[in-house]
């Protein structure tokens, strides 16, 4: 198991597009969560999902975001109607039930919004 | 309503010396306390934690000291290397992680 797996790494996309992230967790976790930074910021909690149930959604930002897992294993991030303000860095991490210390995060998504 | 603050954006050691980076919390009802180190172009990745019962935790050069009275916890670095130089984050543990916002730590020769 290599770790958390995010892709794109980056990601340029015009205002007003919908942009679609994936966060591969490691393969015994069965919590997965999402995170956004911004610059000179720490990571902002967005999401979490324990195997497939969203246990926490009202910390998105705004109803443009919605995020999924829908087998329990892999999830995604979307962003609709993309605004410039959206630019940022999206984390996803991973845990054990449980484990209070420490996700292991991956490497992020970075999107840009022109 | 920021519930993780460090209020050094900034902290510069020269090698070999000690760092010492500070976190202040407000609620009480945090469990678990953790420093995360980051890289630019990474995410970040977990350095040690402490747990709310204790007062002390040391891993290697790291030691994490919690004051729970004044609501405040400490990353002890010794003796601190150029390899250390990165980003550090401190989080606690409620039903998610809640991190502050960052000490940029430089350490020169």
């Amino acid at each position: 198991d290599t770790g958390v797996s995010q892709n794109p790494r980056h990601k340029i996309t015009k205002r007003g597009q919908n942009v679609t992230f994936r966060c591969d967790p490691i393969s015994e976790h069965n919590r997965l969560y999402w995170y956004r930074q911004t610059l000179g910021q720490g990571p902002e909690f967005l999401t979490y999902f324990q195997n497939e149930a969203q246990l926490e959604k009202s910390r998105l930002l705004s109803d443009r975001f919605s995020a999924e897992r829908p087998k329990g294993s892999f999830s995604t991030l979307e962003i609709q109607r993309t605004e410039q303000g959206d630019s940022a860095m999206y984390l996803c991490a991973s845990s054990l039930v449980g484990v209070n210390y420490g996700y292991t995060f991956g490497s992020g998504t970075r999107l840009t919004v022109v | 309503d920021q519930q993780v603050k460090q209020n050094s954006p900034s902290l510069s050691v020269q090698e070999g010396r000690i760092s010492i980076l500070n976190c202040d919390y407000t609620n009480s009802m945090f469990d678990y306390f953790l420093w995360y180190k980051k890289y630019p172009a990474e995410g970040p990745t977990f350095l040690i934690s402490i747990s709310s019962i204790k007062d002390k935790n040391e891993d290697g050069r790291f030691t994490v000291f919690l004051n729970k009275s004044a609501k405040h916890l400490s990353l002890h670095i010794v003796p601190s290397q150029p390899g250390d130089s990165a980003v550090y984050f401190c989080a606690a543990s409620g039903q998610e992680l809640i991190f502050g916002t960052g000490t940029r730590l430089q350490v020169f020769p």
